[in-house]
């Protein structure tokens, strides 16, 4: 089965420094990929997504990602954080089998990102 | 256009008891699937309904059972709950032809006792 890794559980950082989160899942085949973010009492929102096309995506609130194959991987940055953006991030795959149908989303256990002011 | 909608947001079950969860879906979505979510395993697949028909399902014990109505509401049931099944239970649902872009609700939060 698919397995999502993200590699910081924990993170804190200064306003406007740059983000990164690290995100990798366990094979290869056809996935689609998306970072949700659940900021404190709200419900989960996705970030981005990554279905096919262009490996660099743009998200809202400046988030972007990137997705190289090879690595079996899917990054969060954001060039210049701030303190709005302290919050939950989860990284996502789906497989796309032959079979067609969807399947559940398979999440990472999440990083908790907190921008000090 | 409203979001996901689930009911109760707030939930309080005895061991042994059963529960049943609603979700309505954001209009014109027709897949709806449910996730539980712990602060040890994190957010778990538990199943997914499309055309009232159960599509997929996550490695959860058969306790863990739903349905979908030809209105795409969606409940969920837990029969015989135990301590561990104490869980955020998160619904999302998506439309058709973009299957794998899920948009969440606020979840339930369910207390077993």
């Amino acid at each position: 089965a698919q397995s999502v890794s993200q590699h910081n559980h924990h993170v804190i950082l200064s306003e406007a420094a740059s983000l990164e989160l690290g995100c990798n899942y366990s094979y290869g085949g056809t996935v689609n990929l998306f970072w949700y973010v659940q900021y404190p009492g709200q419900h989960l929102q996705l970030l981005l997504k990554y279905f096919s096309g262009d490996p660099l995506v743009k998200g809202i609130k400046g988030f972007e990602a990137e997705f190289i194959k090879s690595k079996f991987s899917f990054n969060l940055r954001k060039p210049s954080v701030q303190w709005s953006d302290t919050a939950e991030y989860f990284c996502a795959v789906n497989d796309r089998y032959s079979g067609g149908g969807a399947d559940g989303l398979t999440f990472g256990k999440g990083t908790h990102l907190i921008i000090q002011p | 256009k409203a979001g996901v909608t689930q009911t109760p947001r707030y939930l309080i079950k005895t061991r042994g008891q059963q529960v049943t969860l609603s979700c309505s879906p954001i209009s014109g979505h027709r897949s709806v699937s449910w996730y539980q979510q712990t602060p040890g395993q994190g957010l778990q697949f538990l199943f997914e309904y499309f055309s009232e028909t159960q599509r997929n399902k996550g490695n959860f014990p058969g306790r863990f059972s739903g349905r979908q109505f030809s209105n795409s509401r969606s409940e969920m049931n837990v029969s015989t709950l135990e301590l561990g099944d104490s869980a955020l239970y998160l619904c999302a649902s998506s439309l058709p032809e973009t299957d794998y872009e899920q948009y969440f609700g606020p979840g339930t939060r369910l207390t077993v006792t």
